[in-house]
């Protein structure tokens, strides 16, 4: 399979833990993209990486959350001290960072997500 | 800011049926505009696009328009089936000069009736 990976695919946490998911993206792609998605809510962009660089987080990503991509390929995020608020679908997304074809500079494929539960 | 406003759901339609799902943006710039789709238990997936304004996407019947003069990129499908059921996202990216997060709508679910 070459699409887009997250692991766990569910994960359920109590109140305080830490918690860490990790996305590898379709090989060669060199954007990386992770977002969040609430219940009846469509995802909202948390932060992007071009190769290993973090170039942009969102005032969703508190002091709490922080994402790393060492090598320019997979990617880690991680939630310190969960909030029941944190419970959400976390989405990651890749995309080529250029024009390959018929796929566009900012077209974004998108993993199958990690549901978190903080009881 | 960017933003996308879409049509409230569920909608519920009987097999056949035509459908109209609304979406409005506002963006500076000129964005390129998705329509999302998300099965039960599935991932997200592109399922049409279009990148300046008069653009048509369109696949599997579905198409959208992307309209500058009156913000919209509007998705239609001439006749339903029961397997077009699922949560349907309108979004916008704002364009090749930018790292191009995408921004969502809040989805639209589409049940369809055998």
């Amino acid at each position: 399979d070459t699409g887009v990976s997250q692991n766990p695919r569910h994960k359920i946490t109590k109140r305080g833990q830490n918690v860490t998911f990790r996305c590898d993206p379709i090989s060669e792609h060199n954007r990386l993209y992770w977002y969040r998605q609430t219940l009846g809510q469509g995802p909202e962009f948390l932060t992007y990486f071009q190769n290993e660089a973090q170039l942009e987080k969102s005032r969703l990503l508190s002091d709490r959350f922080s994402a790393e991509r060492p090598k320019g390929s997979f990617s880690t995020l991680e939630i310190q001290r969960t909030e029941q608020g944190d419970s959400a679908m976390y989405l990651c997304a890749s995309s080529p960072g250029g024009r390959s074809g018929r796929v566009t500079y900012n077209e974004q494929f998108f993993g199958p997500g990690t549901r978190l539960t903080v009881l | 800011g960017n933003s996308v406003t879409q049509m409230e759901g569920p909608v519920t339609l009987s097999e056949e049926a035509f459908l109209t799902i609304n979406c409005t943006y506002t963006a500076t710039g000129y964005p390129s505009l998705f329509w999302y789709v998300q099965y039960p238990g599935e991932g997200l997936q592109l399922l049409l696009k279009a990148t300046k304004a008069d653009d048509k996407g369109s696949n599997k019947g579905f198409e959208a328009t992307y309209r500058k003069e009156t913000t919209s990129f509007h998705l239609e499908k001439g006749s339903v089936q029961v397997s077009d059921s699922a949560v349907y996202f309108c979004a916008l990216s704002s364009g090749y000069s930018s790292a191009s997060k995408i921004i969502f709508g809040s989805g639209t679910r589409l049940s369809i009736r055998p």
